[in-house]
């Protein structure tokens, strides 16, 4: 599609409970990236992708976070056990190209989740 | 300190002024340069690139000056329809690859 794509909007957990967030990139981009946007405008780089591999993993909790990008299948976000301090807005970005220069980002509309 | 820094705002002004921002980074290794705009927690959309050799597009200015490691923007004649964050976004060298680095971003507000 012409552009990216998230589900659901909204998701809401209680403690413990399992949450798994959906991103559809641009077509024809290469690169996918997740962050999480919590309170004051703090976004934190968690994974990207380069088609269905791992670029870059070093801002996952690895703990209980994973990440997947499957060919033909929307890439997703799954927390396991979330915790109160997981409620955040996550927002996928797709880009054609690698991290390099001027490699712009697109961003999708985020999911909202809320922990209970 | 923080890799990306702005001056959180919020900026209020009346429509037809003029506005800058300013943003500055720590990193001397960094690539690329972005402003984007953030309305109400929706998804930041990209405004412009940021050149070396300044860029405009409409009433938007943005200017990136590497030896004080700073990136501006400048907003002409504001309307209403800008009052959004504003987030300048940096493109750094950080544990062993490029990352996108956000600062926390400028509130702006336009009033009528």
């Amino acid at each position: 599609g012409e552009e990216v794509a998230q589900t659901p909007k909204h998701l809401v957990r209680g403690e413990g409970q399992k949450a798994k967030l959906y991103c559809a990139p641009i077509k024809g981009h290469s690169y996918v990236f997740w962050y999480q946007q919590v309170l004051k405008n703090e976004f934190k780089f968690l994974i990207s992708f380069q088609n269905e591999n791992v670029f870059d993993e070093t801002g996952m909790p690895k703990e209980r976070f994973s990440a997947k990008c499957l060919p033909n299948s929307p890439c997703s976000l799954e927390i396991q056990a979330t915790k109160l301090e997981d409620s955040a807005v996550y927002f996928c970005a797709s880009s054609p190209s690698g991290q390099g220069t001027y490699n712009e980002q697109f961003f999708g509309p985020g999911t909202r989740l809320t922990v209970l | 300190r923080k890799e990306v820094e702005q001056d959180p705002g919020p900026f209020n002004v009346p429509e037809g002024a003029t506005v800058a921002f300013n943003c500055t980074y720590s990193n001397s290794a960094s690539q690329s340069f972005f402003w984007y705009r953030q309305d109400c927690r929706k998804e930041p959309k990209l405004l412009m690139s940021v050149y070396s050799s300044g860029n405009e597009d409409g009433r938007f200015t943005a200017q990136l000056n590497r030896a004080s490691q700073y990136i501006s923007l400048l907003i002409r004649d504001s309307k209403l329809s800008d009052s959004a964050t504003y987030l300048c976004v940096v493109n750094g060298w950080a544990s062993g690859t490029y990352k996108y680095i956000f600062g926390t971003g400028t509130r702006l507000k336009v009033l009528a």
